[in-house]
């Protein structure tokens, strides 16, 4: 099956600054990857998902990447808001199976 | 917009007991997920359903657990003979399609066992 890792597990940010999170995957099959922003004791939800046969998409401050080759994919936030404070999981496959989280934090 | 929804959305059962938790999909998905979410945890995949039965499964998904579709409307895990270990927040979700197509998350049942 597929095996998601992502890092950090905790990224605390000022406000305006810039917030990264990689992931990688396992099965070379995959071919959806979105992300998830869970904000406390919530549901998932989908902010951004990327398809393999797009290398970037980009949707006003988010961003994915995928590099198929190297099996990873990262999300980028700019200009980070308090409101963008909650856990962001990764996923991957046809069945959505998670990384283990990011708590961001953005401090105003 | 529609949504998956959840009841009940806390429920506090005794060890040993079974519990039945439900899910009413969004009606014109055709594809629907039991996820499990210990607290401070990841997202875990339980099982996965399509055209009334079970297309995959995960390990975590051993014959203390169940689902049904009873009706046209319904989704439901069941969960025998509850451990401690059980307690988490379960989520069901739905998708209009399987592969690469977007997960709608319901709310949540919040499962306690004591």
């Amino acid at each position: 099956g597929e095996n998601v890792e992502q890092h950090p597990s905790t990224l605390s940010v000022q406000e305006g600054d810039s917030a990264v999170i990689k992931c990688t995957y396992s099965d070379s099959a995959s071919n959806y990857f979105p992300w998830y922003k869970q904000e406390l004791g919530k549901r998932p939800q989908l902010i951004i998902d990327i398809r393999s046969n797009v290398g970037e998409k980009k949707d006003q401050r988010i961003a994915v990447t995928l590099n198929k080759t190297a099996k990873h994919f990262s999300l980028h936030i700019t200009e980070t808001q308090p409101e963008d404070s909650a856990v962001y999981f990764c996923a991957a496959s046809r069945i959505p199976t998670f990384g283990r989280g990011t708590s961001l934090i953005v401090h105003p | 917009e529609p949504e998956v929804t959840q009841t009940p959305s806390h429920q506090v059962t005794q060890m040993g007991q079974e519990v039945i938790l439900r899910c009413v999909p969004i009606s014109n998905h055709l594809y629907f997920y039991w996820y499990r979410q210990i607290l401070g945890q990841k997202v875990e995949f339980l099982v996965s359903f399509y055209n009334n039965e079970i297309s995959e499964k995960s390990e975590i998904f051993d014959d203390q657990f169940s689902v049904e579709r009873p009706d046209g409307s319904n989704f439901t895990l069941k969960i025998r003979s509850t451990k401690l270990e059980d307690s988490a927040m379960y989520f069901c979700a739905s998708s209009e399609e399987g592969q690469g197509t977007e997960a709608f998350f319901g709310q949540g049942t919040r499962l306690t066992v004591v």
